[in-house]
């Protein structure tokens, strides 16, 4: 069974830092790999995805993160915060598989002060 | 293009009432699934459909329940609701083949 681990149920920036939102992931084989952020009382919106490819992708809103098999990583990055990246941020693993089961991490909420 | 749309947003029921949620996927979308969320338990995986049929399913007691329409709109069903099943419950739709889920605002469940 695949799981996914987030490092840190909240993260705290300041405006203009670097932020690192970091996933574990315990697959089997390579999954499809995602990152969601969620604002309060809203659903989900995709950030960015790995399916194949090129292992660092870019995502939305300077958004990007890291594909690492040796590992079983994929940290989310951006290099500087805006007080709109507040928000609880989700990363997802779904099976490369006919199902599109999506299995989540606990979230990291992301704290940015000014 | 339209996305995924769920009815009701807000939704307060009483224990042992049922309730029926009603999600529309993005239009060519034919896979659908759904997800509670809850603070204690996170992000948990009810049902998929695709097709009319259910293709994959969590480790959710038989209470929960849910269909898919041929238009690929999807319902899902709680009967006798319980304080615990108070939760936002987020529907998602894919387009197969394609890896991402796109979801939509949710329905906030209260259960008094």
């Amino acid at each position: 069974a695949q799981s996914v681990t987030q490092l840190g149920s909240h993260v705290s920036v300041s405006e203009g830092a670097l932020v690192l939102l970091r996933c574990n992931y315990s697959s089997s084989v390579p999954p499809y790999l995602f990152w969601y952020v969620q604002y309060p009382n809203q659903g989900l919106q995709l950030l960015l995805k790995y399916t194949t490819g090129a292992t660092l992708v870019k995502g939305i809103n300077g958004f990007e993160a890291e594909f690492k098999k040796s590992e079983t990583s994929f940290h989310l990055t951006k290099p500087s915060a805006h007080m709109s990246d507040a928000a609880e941020y989700f990363c997802a693993v779904r099976m490369n598989s006919g199902y599109s089961t999506l299995t989540f991490g606990k979230g990291t909420m992301l704290l940015v002060s000014p | 293009k339209a996305g995924v749309t769920q009815t009701p947003r807000y939704l307060i029921k009483t224990r042992g009432q049922q309730v029926t949620l009603s999600c529309s996927p993005i239009s060519g979308h034919r896979s659908v699934s759904w997800y509670q969320q809850t603070p204690g338990q996170g992000l948990q995986f009810l049902f998929e459909y695709f097709s009319e049929t259910q293709r994959n399913k969590g480790n959710f007691p038989g209470r929960f329940s849910g269909r898919q329409f041929s238009n690929s709109r999807s319902e899902m069903n709680v009967s006798t609701l319980e304080l615990g099943d108070s939760a936002l419950y987020l529907c998602a739709s894919s387009l197969e083949g394609r890896a991402e889920a796109f979801f939509g605002q949710g329905t906030r469940l209260t259960v008094v």
